[in-house]
C-alpha cells in the first residue's frame, strides 16, 4: 500500500460520539486525502490537503473536519458521529496531481455508527 | 455534470476466458484516464493510466483503450485467472480533481 498506514483499520462507535481517524505515509508526497465509499457509489471525496496545514473542501465534506500538522499525517475527524457517516474511509496520496501522477490508497478503514 | 459510468455492473466468468470492462465518461477536457483493482477490504490500486493522446495501455494481461472522441475507454483482460476477482474502478482526472466510476465486479470462476 505504498508506505501508507490508516488507523484504525476497524472501529464501532455510537451515535454522538467524536471520532478521529488517522492516515501516515512516509512516501513524503504533498497531497492527501479523505474518501468514503458506500455500496453503489463511486469513492467520494470528503477533503484533501495540498500542504501542511492547507487543506481544502471535497464534494461530501459536511460533518467532517481534517488537520494536518505534519507533511506525514492527515487527520479526519467526526465531531459527531451519525449513522449515516457509517462507511469504509480511504486515505490517498499523491506528488502532483497533474499528468501521470499516481494517486496511491491506504488499506481502508471501516466505521461503524450504531 | 461531470461523470464517469461503468458497465456492466458485474460480471461472472469461466476462469482462462477473456473479458472487456467498458467506461464512459463526460469530464472534459481531462488530464488523464486511469484503471484501478480493488480487492476485497483494500484499497485500490492502479493498473493502467492513459492521457488524452495515448489510445491503449497495456499492463500484463490487462490492456486499457481509450477513444478520446467518443469518451470511451475499456479494459480488457485475457485469460482470467481466479485472483482477478475484484471490482475495477475508472477514473477520471481533470485539473486535480478526480472522478470516480461506481466499478464493476468481477467473478471469475473454476
Amino acid at each position: 500500500d505504498a508506505g501508507i498506514t490508516q488507523s484504525p483499520r476497524h472501529k464501532v462507535t455510537e451515535t454522538g460520539t467524536p471520532v478521529t481517524l488517522r492516515c501516515h505515509q512516509t512516501e513524503n508526497h504533498r497531497y492527501m486525502y479523505w474518501y468514503r465509499q458506500d455500496p453503489g457509489h463511486g469513492l467520494r471525496l470528503i477533503h484533501y490537503s495540498y500542504g501542511v496545514k492547507d487543506t481544502d473542501k471535497g464534494e461530501v465534506s459536511d460533518g467532517y473536519s481534517v488537520s494536518r500538522s505534519k507533511t506525514e499525517d492527515f487527520l479526519l475527524t467526526l465531531e459527531s458521529a451519525t449513522s449515516s457517516q457509517t462507511s469504509v474511509y480511504f486515505c490517498a496520496i499523491s506528488e502532483a496531481t497533474s499528468g501521470r501522477n499516481e494517486q496511491y490508497f491506504g488499506p481502508g478503514t471501516r466505521l461503524t455508527v450504531t | 455534470k461531470n461523470q464517469v459510468e461503468q458497465s456492466p455492473q458485474s460480471l461472472i466468468i469461466l476462469e482462462g476466458k477473456n473479458c472487456t470492462l467498458q467506461c464512459n465518461y463526460t469530464v472534459s477536457p481531462f488530464s488523464n484516464l486511469r484503471w484501478y483493482k480493488q480487492d476485497t477490504g483494500r484499497g485500490p490500486v492502479s493498473l493502467t493510466i492513459m492521457t488524452f493522446s495515448e489510445n491503449t495501455k497495456s499492463n500484463g494481461r490487462y490492456t486499457a483503450t481509450l477513444d478520446a472522441d467518443t469518451k470511451q475507454s475499456s479494459l480488457h483482460i485475457t485469460a482470467s485467472q481466479l485472483s482477478d476477482s475484484a471490482s475495477y474502478i475508472c477514473v477520471v482526472s481533470e485539473r486535480g480533481q478526480f472522478y470516480f466510476g461506481t466499478g464493476t465486479s468481477l467473478t471469475v470462476i473454476p
